[in-house]
């Protein structure tokens, strides 16, 4: 495997289901990434990981529930959800470097529909 | 007001035509002006980059930045077909760690 791989590409759930979704960087990077992508919306930053420790999280509901238990796995654990978390949810890794440019390389991501 | 605006299009044009894409923006403390592309059914991926302002031009693809302006364009000269995809702006400062800031993306179809 190289790059960011992503698992499940698509999920079908009910509203009272219980899922996760999981993410796997092979790039040897410190910081990963959540975000959700809708049509017509820009890119969605839900929560950022940097070595281990959650930095950022944007104001995302508590039926969504990441998990980070070493640098190079990242999990999204989705309970309760409603038909409009229905999008694209795309991981993303980086190397951060000091002063330089965060370029992030990105999984191919999971479909998610909620019924 | 947005941080960052792009027109989603759909942007449709033939073979072989300049294609000029664009985003304006409104933090003046973005350092780093990126475009990504992202293929169906695939995640984004970085196409090039600018720091500060100025032009950046690696084949085909011609990255400029006016930051008097908060405007960013990318040009692609001679469009092909496997061009078609949906590209977008993105933007972040400089120094430790950087949120990067997305516009919503334009689709391009290139017609053969």
């Amino acid at each position: 495997e190289t790059g960011v791989t992503q698992t499940p590409r698509h999920l079908v759930m009910g509203m009272t289901n219980k899922k996760s979704l999981k993410c796997e960087q092979h790039l040897g990077h410190n910081a990963m990434y959540w975000y959700k992508q809708s049509a017509k919306k820009p890119l969605e930053l839900m929560f950022v990981y940097s070595l281990e420790e959650r930095v950022e999280n944007n104001s995302v509901p508590s039926r969504f529930s990441p998990e980070c238990p070493n640098s190079s796995h990242l999990f999204l654990h989705l309970h309760t959800l409603q038909p409009e978390d229905s999008a694209l949810y795309l991981c993303a890794s980086s190397q951060e470097l000091a002063g330089g440019i965060n370029e992030q390389f990105f999984g191919p991501g999971t479909r998610l529909t909620v019924l | 007001q947005k941080e960052v605006e792009q027109d989603p299009g759909p942007l449709s044009v033939p073979e072989g035509a300049i294609v000029s894409l664009n985003c304006t923006y409104s933090n003046s403390a973005f350092q780093y002006f990126m475009w990504y592309r992202q293929y169906s059914r695939k995640g984004p991926e970085l196409l090039m980059y600018t720091y500060s302002s100025g032009n950046k031009e690696d084949g085909r693809f011609t990255a400029q930045v006016d930051k008097s302006s908060k405007y960013i364009s990318l040009f692609i000269r001679d469009s092909q077909p496997s061009d078609s995809a949906t590209y977008l702006c993105a933007m972040s400062g400089r120094g430790g760690y950087q949120k990067v800031t997305f516009g919503t993306g334009t689709k391009l179809q290139v017609i053969p």
